[in-house]
């Protein structure tokens, strides 16, 4: 079974901070997604990696968030500054090689006042 | 892109109830899962479901992949059956994107 490991579990920031969350697989997964869940919705995809390398970002606000994964295997995800509307859960997961199912991390929690 | 609507928003159901949750995408999918995100948030995956029909104890899904439709069926439903159940699906047209639905929110009364 798949595992993934976010930290941290919940961060309180004040509008306009500086803010990064950590996401490590616990086996290799060639695939590797940021998604954004706001309350009451359904998770958004930020960006996806195929290894090292970015797949698809078109719906991550490029100009406060930045994301990169380090050997094909860790993680980060940044925003800076951030904005009262990125209070958020913020989710990792990883694809199966063999098929398209994907498992979750717990998430980061992130609040901005 | 592909729209993803799921049905019902909402349902309250009585502890040992039955009931059908319904997930209709408006383009063809290549992968499609059922998630229950408990009341920690931690998405739990039920179902890798792109066609066919699949069972897991008192749970079952059906995806008629023709029609555009996924169904999730839970029967006797316990408490701890409650919180929001996703639907996403993934295609290949403008690069593999999932998308979620905005889910069905299930609270089972004991």
């Amino acid at each position: 079974e798949a595992g993934v490991a976010q930290s941290p579990r919940y961060k309180i920031i004040e509008k306009r901070q500086s803010v990064a969350f950590w996401c490590n697989p616990i086996s290799g997964h060639a695939t590797l997604y940021w998604y954004q869940q706001i309350l009451g919705q359904g998770p958004k995809l930020l960006i996806q990696f195929q290894n090292n390398g970015v797949v698809d970002d078109s719906q991550l606000p490029k100009d406060r968030f930045s994301a990169e994964r380090l050997k094909g295997v860790d993680s980060t995800l940044k925003i800076q500054p951030a904005k009262l509307e990125d209070s958020a859960v913020y989710l990792c997961a990883i694809r199966r090689d063999r098929n398209y199912e994907q498992y979750f991390g717990p998430g980061t929690r992130l609040t901005v006042t | 892109g592909i729209q993803v609507e799921q049905s019902p928003p909402d349902l309250i159901l009585q502890e040992g109830a039955n009931s059908t949750l319904r997930c209709n995408f408006s383009d063809s999918v290549n992968n499609l899962q059922w998630f229950h995100q408990n009341p920690w948030g931690q998405l739990i995956n039920l179902f890798y479901i792109p066609s066919g029909t699949k069972q897991n104890g008192r749970l079952s899904a059906t995806t008629v992949a023709t029609e555009r439709y996924s169904l999730l069926y839970i029967s006797s439903s316990q408490t701890t059956d409650s919180g929001v159940y996703f639907c996403a699906v993934g295609a290949n047209t403008g690069g593999f994107k999932t998308i979620f639905g905005a889910g069905t929110r299930l609270f089972v009364k004991a």
